[in-house]
């Protein structure tokens, strides 16, 4: 049968409300900060990255904030639609590897 | 816009066989991935590959695996005598350079062996 995975926290939003969702790093390391997001059977899709010496960016619905002195990320999505429902992921990576290090995910499901 | 293919979508094997999992990443991307994911679960590093070298690896990529760049398109993984735990999601991923440059994704393999 099928093995039984990790429980991902889940973040249930209503369709049109903005979301947020929070992931916590380890090392004081990392320099650069991604988010990307998993649709079911697909790869991760880059959304938005941050470099360590800024703490916020834009993209179109989305902003990402940087907190490096507790060590937080956040991913805000504005106006949430269904297309936004997947397993979302933020990964880092610092300077000195080639090796970007994924958070266990979370998954947002947006209900109408 | 580019983006990273991977073949086969979906590959069953016999527990001892070997396989390959193949990739094109984007082209004008210099470095290269590979990525598991187990059913459910977080996706895990396994090596990153620049200049026709593995410059890093992970544990999970012990003597089983090797990666090659055979020609200047493929990048493929090879699993030389796989076991049920290699089952899982593979994927391929291809950045344009070393720092502040997301990786891109394919959208991976999935490995079945039985």
């Amino acid at each position: 049968g099928e093995s039984v995975g990790l429980h991902l926290p889940t973040l249930s939003v209503q369709e049109g409300d903005n979301s947020i969702i929070n992931c916590a790093y380890s090392n004081s390391a990392s320099d650069y900060f991604i988010w990307y997001k998993q649709e079911s059977g697909k790869g991760p899709q880059f959304i938005i990255d941050i470099r360590s010496n800024m703490d916020k960016r834009q993209g179109q619905r989305v902003t990402v904030l940087l907190n490096k002195t507790v060590k937080h990320l956040s991913l805000q999505i504005a106006a949430t639609q269904p297309g936004d429902s997947a397993v979302y992921f933020c990964a880092e990576i610092s300077y000195n590897t080639d090796k970007l290090i994924f958070g266990t995910g979370t998954r947002l499901q947006v209900f109408p | 816009e580019p983006e990273v293919t991977q073949t086969p979508s979906h590959q069953v094997t016999q527990m001892g066989q070997e396989v390959i999992l193949r990739c094109v990443p984007i082209s004008n991307h210099l470095y290269f991935y590979w990525y598991r994911q187990i059913l459910g679960q977080k996706v895990e590093f396994l090596v990153s590959f620049y200049n026709n070298e593995i410059s890093e690896k992970s544990e999970i990529f012990d003597d089983q695996f090797s990666v090659e760049r055979p020609d200047g398109s493929n990048f493929t993984l090879k699993i030389r005598s796989t076991k049920l735990e290699d089952s899982a999601m593979y994927f391929c991923a291809s950045r344009v350079g070393y720092s502040n440059s997301p990786l891109h994704f394919g959208n991976g393999t999935r490995l079945t062996v039985t």
